[in-house]
């Protein structure tokens, strides 16, 4: 998937616990993202980051907490998850036409 | 009110006709659009990208652009069953952010 790399691929997580989704990419961009995708919602805007050091809400932050750890690395952090949160997850840079690629992929469940 | 707006369909196009998709957006300082395609389970895959008003056309597709209407569309020619799924518009403002439309499911009947 273009260069992204996210891990986990599936997680099942019960109410309350927390986890770290990992994302990383290899191509050397400035600008990441972290979508959450729901039937019929389309893609949603969690976070993202134009550059090292910088992160900024997106269309629905609430509930997660991101780290740009470098410029390859953007993590999304679930301090206490909650059954609305289970969803797809997707990572993706910005490329140089300023479209967005996309990892494969995170579905996570909360039982 | 959404910042892209997409008709969620499902569109259903007789195989060989053309498909007509269409968006809307609301922030006039957009000024990158593109059109993505996602097939079930899998991650989105972009197809068509657009900055300027007016047409642009590869292969099958065209995409339109109209700023002062703040619409974007687009057309898939000679539809064919594997063109099934749906499809995501995305825009671009100049501060990076990248937000999508709800999609639309498309489904050529043979």
């Amino acid at each position: 998937n273009a260069g992204v790399t996210q891990t986990p691929k599936f997680q099942v997580l019960k109410t309350g616990q927390s986890m770290t989704l990992q994302c990383a990419q290899d191509m050397n961009h400035n600008s990441m993202y972290w979508y959450r995708q729901d039937p019929g919602m389309g893609l949603r805007l969690i976070y993202y980051s134009a550059s090292e050091g910088t992160t900024d809400k997106g269309e629905v932050p609430n509930g997660y907490n991101v780290s740009r750890l470098n410029k390859r690395e953007f993590s999304l952090r679930l301090e206490s998850a909650a059954p609305s949160q289970t969803s797809v997850y997707f990572c993706a840079f910005r490329g140089w036409r300023t479209e967005a690629f996309f990892g494969q992929g995170t579905r996570l469940t909360v039982v | 009110q959404k910042e892209v707006e997409q008709n969620s369909g499902p569109l259903s196009v007789p195989e060989g006709a053309i498909a007509s998709l269409n968006c809307t957006y609301s922030d006039r300082g957009s000024q990158s659009f593109f059109w993505y395609r996602q097939y079930s389970g899998k991650s989105p895959e972009l197809i068509m990208f657009i900055y300027s008003n007016g047409d642009k056309e590869d292969g099958r597709f065209t995409a339109q652009l109209n700023k002062a209407s703040q619409y974007v569309s687009l057309l898939i020619r000679d539809s064919q069953p594997s063109d099934s799924a749906t499809y995501l518009c995305a825009v671009s403002s100049s501060a990076s952010k990248i937000i999508f439309g709800s999609g639309t499911r498309l489904s050529i009947r043979p």
